[in-house]
């Protein structure tokens, strides 16, 4: 079957670092999307990977391991704003989206 | 601004009654979705199209029926609403079906309600 994982809460403090953590398991690959959802809101493409290695994007960066079937998005200097949903999806072999089902995370001030 | 748009944003209807969703672009893209989210979960494909070629998947209950007359609107319809289709409804447009075109470009969502 096909699987996504990732964790379903994460608490942080304002200006530190957080590395929301996702695994996969589709069939098929063709890269991993993350995608941040505020409260209520629709959820907005933050990076794309298909290829091995870390990708920054100012305080956002992603990394992928296509052997470990593991991607993780990586959020520096944290704002208050950042206090989101982080949703990981997979493309499969169909170029279909699979999805997690999210990590919330939480910024203290 | 180029966008995806989707009225309204908060839909109230009865049990039973049917209720139309719209969503339109003004990207021009083929690639049109549909989806419907429940608080805390992963956003659920119902269906797709590519241009004009529709795409249900296998688990989309009979209820939910989707239009796409032109390539800027698309609906959503659900025949017999239940209680338990009250989610939010996302709709979503890409230029294409293969990386990197698939990026998927969201519109804001239409919360439904079900009394």
């Amino acid at each position: 079957g096909q699987n996504i994982d990732q964790p379903t809460e994460m608490t942080a403090t304002e200006g530190a670092i957080v590395q929301i953590n996702c695994t996969y398991q589709t069939s098929g690959f063709n890269g991993l999307f993350w995608y941040q959802q505020h409260a209520g809101e629709a959820p907005t493409f933050l990076s794309y990977n298909v290829l091995d290695g870390l990708e920054e994007k100012g305080r956002f960066s992603s990394f992928l391991s296509r052997s470990k079937g593991y991607s993780y998005l990586l959020l520096k200097e944290l704002q208050m704003k950042d206090s989101a949903s982080y949703l990981c999806a997979s493309v499969d072999s169909n170029y279909q989206l699979i999805w997690g089902a999210g990590t919330k995370l939480i910024i203290k001030p | 601004d180029a966008m995806v748009i989707q009225n309204p944003r908060y839909q109230v209807t009865q049990f039973g009654k049917p209720v139309t969703l719209s969503c339109s672009q003004t990207l021009n893209h083929n690639v049109m979705y549909w989806y419907q989210q429940k608080s805390s979960q992963a956003p659920k494909l119902l269906f797709h199209y590519y241009d004009k070629d529709f795409n249900n998947e296998a688990d989309t209950p009979d209820n939910f029926q989707s239009r796409r007359p032109n390539t800027s609107f698309c609906f959503l319809d659900i025949r017999s609403p239940g209680l338990g289709d009250a989610a939010m409804y996302l709709c979503a447009t890409s230029r294409g079906k293969d990386p990197p075109s698939n990026e998927q470009f969201f519109g804001p969502g239409t919360r439904l309600t079900v009394l």
